[in-house]
């Protein structure tokens, strides 16, 4: 089976920076997945890595390490409209199956 | 596009009562998805299906059953509900395998008490 650690809370001031950390353990690993979810809100996409290295869209960045197994979320310059919870997600094994961790709830504090 | 489309958004069952929470996708995409969600938790794959008339079983799927009949529609149905099943339950749908970004697309959910 598959599975993954992530913080459970992170708080940090807007227009500072916060890196959201995964550890994962699966077989047939494909790639990692991040997610943006708003309370009551559905998740939505954000990054996806397969290969080592940094993945950079605007203000986000995505990095992984597939001999360490790890990966992070990096936002920059943080606004208010950051606060939500971020969930990393495993892509493993055929047929798209992906396994999401728990959720990393971020607080951005004025 | 309307995207991923799930219905209703919120119900109240009374326990051994069924239901179909219905999903449909505009996207022409193969893959699509059934998960709950517990306050606080992770998404939990309930089933997900490869294309028309291919289902399989993800982390939890007892208690549920689904069917494709068509790529649009997934619909998952509870038999008999239990109090267990009140969660928040996502669709989801994605592209086939090939893309190097295979995101999922999610409804807006469907909120399920079970009382």
């Amino acid at each position: 089976g598959q599975s993954l650690e992530q913080p459970s809370e992170v708080t940090a001031v807007e227009g500072a920076i916060v890196q959201i950390n995964c550890t994962y353990q699966t077989s047939g690993f494909y790639g990692l997945s991040w997610y943006q979810q708003h309370d009551g809100g559905a998740p939505t996409f954000l990054s996806y890595n397969a290969l080592d290295g940094l993945e950079e869209t605007g203000r986000f960045s995505s990095f992984l390490s597939r001999s360490d197994s790890y990966g992070y979320l990096l936002l920059q310059e943080l606004q208010m409209k950051d606060s939500a919870s971020y969930f990393c997600a495993v892509r493993a094994g055929g047929y798209q199956k992906v396994t999401f961790g728990i959720g990393t709830k971020l607080q951005v504090i004025p | 596009n309307a995207g991923v489309t799930q219905t209703p958004k919120f119900r109240i069952l009374k326990i051994g009562q069924s239901m179909t929470l219905q999903c449909t996708q505009d996207m022409n995409h193969n893959y699509m998805y059934w998960y709950r969600q517990d306050p606080g938790m992770g998404l939990k794959l309930i089933y997900y299906s490869v294309g028309a008339g291919i289902t399989d079983k993800g982390e939890v799927p007892n208690g549920y059953n689904v069917s494709r009949s068509t790529t649009e529609d997934f619909p998952l149905r509870l038999e008999l509900a239990a109090p267990s099943q009140t969660s928040v339950y996502f669709c989801a749908s994605s592209p086939p395998s090939g893309y190097s970004n295979q995101p999922q697309h999610f409804g807006d959910g469907t909120r399920l008490s079970i009382l």
